[in-house]
């Protein structure tokens, strides 16, 4: 059974960055067709779609994409986000997620993180 | 980007009731759309991918339709575990999108 799971601080300052860690097991972060995602959602509101990594290389959200880096580190199956810059606006549950091919729909989630931007 | 429009934003259904969903695109995604429950305080959890294919383990209860720009995702017989919030997601090309929601709530 695939699982993910997200850490980092849940508690980031404002103009400073945001970065989180997906542990990925039971799946080899490498293996295809697959992809990694990190998705967002604030409080009461609609899931955001962030970023995703492949084997070929990365695509984001054009919203974020000036402040946004999703990278491997396959010697540990981990996959990360980090997001510059932030302001309150990013405060939201940070979740990770596995993108199956060929209809890039997410089967497996992380139970999410929650990151608050605040002084 | 592809935008999609959810509705209704909630609903109000009683157990044994049947409930439809739907989404729709501002332009054609072909079949690339997926439905997706979500629980309070939970990860969404996949039900329907490619507009109509059940995710293993999914009760048969979920019945995902439609192709182009139109969509639905129709619940039968609801049941107690049912009452939770739904969304659909366009995974045509990125950027990924997602609806608003529907919260389905008990009547």
């Amino acid at each position: 059974q695939v699982q993910l799971q997200e850490s980092g601080p849940g508690l980031v300052k404002p103009s400073q960055t945001l970065s989180l860690t997906c542990t990925v097991s039971g799946a080899s972060i490498n293996s295809g067709p697959y992809s990694w995602s990190w998705i967002r959602q604030p409080a009461g509101k609609e899931l955001e779609w962030i970023g995703r990594i492949r084997t070929d290389g990365t695509n984001y959200n054009p919203s974020l994409k000036s402040r946004v880096t999703i990278s491997v580190d396959s010697s540990k199956n981990q996959f990360s986000l980090k997001l510059n810059s932030v302001t309150t606006a990013d405060t939201a549950v940070y979740y990770c997620a596995r993108v199956n091919f060929p209809s890039s729909h997410f089967d497996f989630w992380g139970q999410g993180t929650l990151v608050t931007v605040s002084s | 980007d592809i935008q999609m429009t959810q509705s209704p934003s909630s609903l109000s259904a009683s157990v044994g009731d049947t409930v439809t969903i739907t989404c729709r695109a501002n332009q054609s995604i072909d079949r690339y759309l997926n439905w997706y429950q979500q629980k309070p305080g939970t990860a969404p959890k996949l039900l329907i991918y490619a507009a109509s294919s059940l995710q293993s383990a999914v009760p048969a209860r979920f019945l995902g339709s439609g192709s182009g720009t139109d969509f639905t995702l129709t619940i039968r017989s609801l049941q107690p575990d049912d009452f939770a919030t739904y969304f659909c997601q366009v995974s045509y090309n990125p950027p990924w999108t997602f609806g608003q929601g529907t919260k389905v709530e008990v009547k």
